[in-house]
């Protein structure tokens, strides 16, 4: 599965909203985007993914650029629970292994 | 939506015993299933992936007579750490996939076991 590159750590108010990058320059036409968070000492919780069409849930947004290369989550009014280290990963989806890379340490400040 | 349920949440033990921990799709089905283990402050390292009816895959590095894997149901999968010393202490999360709504969802994870070994 092809890498991803994200910034170690990110700061977001409270209210606003908090928009995380990530780069996979090296995706596959046939890998998807997934994203996922982790809470401190829980296990992680699926959020989001995506192919090539920007997606919607009741959790976030994910935008992908046209060429796939990089994406960005965006949690549209960022409480304090959402305080978490955020993992963009790229799989094929079905039961394939997902690559975790360090993720993004995202710290919601009031 | 999907649950996977983990015990224990903790555990203590000495160097030198056993220690099981139980992942459990509670509503839905799981032919695979995975293991993970997490050292602080660093990211998940899958350590075996564990499948129904057959014998589990592990990772490189991964000592398969030390970290045994049942898989004996389709809701039920164990780790179990045989031996166990202090370099074992460490966070296990398993998680699973609901197949039966898509090849494409994501995954479900544990809420992970804190593993002490004193």
């Amino acid at each position: 599965d092809a890498k991803t590159t994200q910034p170690p750590s990110m700061d977001c108010a409270e209210g606003r909203a908090a928009n995380l990058p990530c780069n996979h320059s090296t995706i596959s036409g046939n890998e998807y985007v997934y994203w996922y968070r982790q809470i401190h000492s829980q296990g992680p919780q699926y959020i989001i993914h995506g192919l090539k069409n920007n997606e919607t849930n009741e959790m976030a947004s994910l935008i992908i650029t046209e060429d796939r290369k990089s994406s960005t989550l965006i949690l549209p009014h960022a409480t304090l629970r959402d305080t978490a280290v955020y993992y963009c990963i790229v799989s094929r989806g079905g039961n394939y292994q997902l690559i975790w890379g360090a993720g993004t340490k995202l710290i919601i400040k009031p | 939506g999907a649950v996977v349920s983990q015990h224990p949440s903790r555990v203590i033990c000495k160097s030198g015993t056993s220690v099981k921990i139980e992942c459990r799709s509670l509503d839905f089905q799981a032919t695979t299933m995975f293991w993970y283990r997490q050292f602080p402050k660093q990211s998940l390292m899958l350590m075996a992936t564990s499948n129904e009816g057959s014998k589990a895959t592990y990772e490189q590095g991964v000592e398969k007579d030390k970290f045994l894997i049942n898989h004996a149901s389709l809701t039920l999968s164990t780790l179990t750490v045989t031996s166990a010393h202090p370099e074992d202490s460490s966070f296990y999360i398993c998680s699973a996939r609901d197949s039966s709504t898509g090849d494409l969802n994501g995954y479900t994870f544990g809420s992970g076991t804190r593993l002490t070994v004193v």
